[in-house]
């Protein structure tokens, strides 16, 4: 039980696009959704929190317009990645928990590459 | 021996080894610890975890260590395995109420590398 899945495992993608990211909770409703992004050799930061129905919370420094996050069912969390440039290249790892369970239960991971 | 990198703690051991990999939590207030272990390409995967109200707990081949006073975790793994090598992160959150949450804080890592 408690999988989160992500998709894509990996995409590539030219500079100046933006591509989407989906995280799912497989067999279980997520009241909260984290994202996260994890450079080479480097640990996870956090992004920004969603729940359901309501505006993703960003942490400092994380630019809303361009990490947008959607988190439009209990099941379901997108980040898309607005206009991505080089620098934007990265491991985006989601996360899933529910309401009274302290635990988070991670996705695979997503690598983007921009060109 | 343990060298520190560029960004990335390592451990190397020998297989059949006891392994310990420590970290320091940064806030004091934090009740809530967690170990995970990420191999390469992949998601963190939960190990064990620990609530302040304990000093010690163990799982099958791993034991966490809690001191609140030095703010200080250590992950015990008993006869290392190859399988066992990726990076360790520690992790810190305050337990949150019935109709809230609060958000994990991640360690920097320390690479563990298990020769056979």
């Amino acid at each position: 039980g408690a999988v989160v899945s992500q998709h894509p495992s990996w995409v590539i993608c030219k500079s100046g696009t933006s591509v989407k990211i989906e995280c799912r909770s497989l067999d279980f409703q997520a009241t909260t959704m984290f994202w996260y992004r994890q450079f080479p050799k480097q640990s996870l930061m956090l992004m920004a929190t969603s729940n359901e129905g309501s505006k993703a919370t960003y942490e400092q420094g994380v630019e809303k317009d361009k990490f947008l996050i959607n988190h439009a069912s209990l099941t379901l969390s997108t980040l898309t990645v607005t206009s991505a440039h080089p620098e934007d290249s990265s491991f985006y790892i989601c996360s899933a928990r529910v309401v009274g369970i302290d635990e988070q239960y991670f996705g695979p991971g997503t690598r983007l590459t921009v060109t | 021996g343990e060298s520190v990198g560029l960004h990335l703690p390592t451990l190397s051991v020998q297989e059949g080894d006891n392994s310990i990999i420590n970290c320091a939590y940064s806030n004091s207030a934090s009740d809530y610890f967690i170990w995970y272990k990420q191999e390469s390409g992949k998601g963190p995967q939960f190990i064990i975890d620990i609530r302040s109200n304990m000093d010690k707990r163990q799982g099958q081949r791993v034991t966490v260590l809690l001191n609140k006073t030095v703010k200080h975790l250590s992950l015990q793994i008993a006869a290392t395995q190859p399988g066992d090598s990726a990076v360790y992160f520690c992790a810190e959150t305050l337990s949150p109420s019935n109709s809230g949450y609060s958000t994990l804080t991640f360690g920097k890592g320390t690479m563990l590398l298990v020769s056979p």
